[in-house]
């Protein structure tokens, strides 16, 4: 079956960019979505489609896509990006199937 | 502005029957662009996508679950309804409820309930 695989955790510098990936044969196929989670808290979606962004979300967060890999780049990250990203997908195996990636836990130093 | 309320008993005994409710408010469920989703959370683990509905009854649930799940909507009440039987104490998570949107290539859970805890014991 398919799947999305993600790096469990990254950090990043006080202002400086990070980038997240998500690795799947889905995103041959279809584009990723990105979610921020912070503790004890529903997730929001921070990027859909090729690079979109829903109201309200910073311009410091951009997605991209090369082959199976999606990225989720935060450039100048601030101390409130410190939290848990997941990306998703439709699956490509399975009808109207969704796919989510294990999560990245995002430490802003 | 649309919100999602999850409902629902927070204690389930094993080998029972998991019933959530979601409540849409501030809108319809009426309109064809979205499918409703359930996806749940182990605590300290990742998001799980369990299923989607449509608003006319249509249902797609994921392989592995497909046995034990049951949606079903009532565009009356602007609810949708999440069922899970033979539960064990590894569906013990938080069940959130969104609206699913996108076209072809990309799909989105763009809202979300803020999640209700269901312990199974």
């Amino acid at each position: 079956s398919s799947e999305l695989t993600q790096d469990p955790a990254v950090s990043v510098a006080l202002g400086q960019t990070v980038s997240i990936t998500c690795q799947g044969d889905s995103l041959r196929s279809y584009y990723a979505s990105w979610y921020q989670q912070r503790p004890g808290q529903a997730p929001v979606l921070v990027i859909y489609g090729k690079n979109n962004r829903p109201s309200g979300i910073p311009d410091r967060f951009s997605g991209s896509t090369s082959g199976n890999t999606a990225s989720l780049t935060i450039t100048g990250a601030q101390a409130e990006d410190e939290a848990d990203y997941y990306c998703n997908s439709r699956d490509n195996s399975a009808d109207h199937g969704v796919l989510f990636g294990g999560g990245t836990k995002v430490t802003v130093l | 502005q649309l919100q999602l309320q999850e409902s629902g008993p927070g204690l389930v005994k094993p080998s029972e029957t998991l019933s959530l409710t979601c409540t849409v408010s501030g809108g319809s469920m009426h309109s064809g662009l979205y499918y409703w989703g359930w996806i749940r959370q182990p605590p300290g683990k990742g998001l799980e996508w369990i299923g989607n509905i449509y608003y006319s009854g249509g249902t797609y649930y994921k392989p592995s679950l497909k046995s034990r799940v049951t949606m079903s909507v009532d565009t009356s009440k602007n609810q949708f309804s999440l069922e899970l039987t033979s539960v064990t104490d590894a569906d013990t998570a938080v069940y959130y409820c969104a609206r699913l949107g996108g076209d072809f290539v990309f799909w989105y859970f763009d809202l979300w309930g803020r999640g209700t805890l269901v312990t199974v014991s």
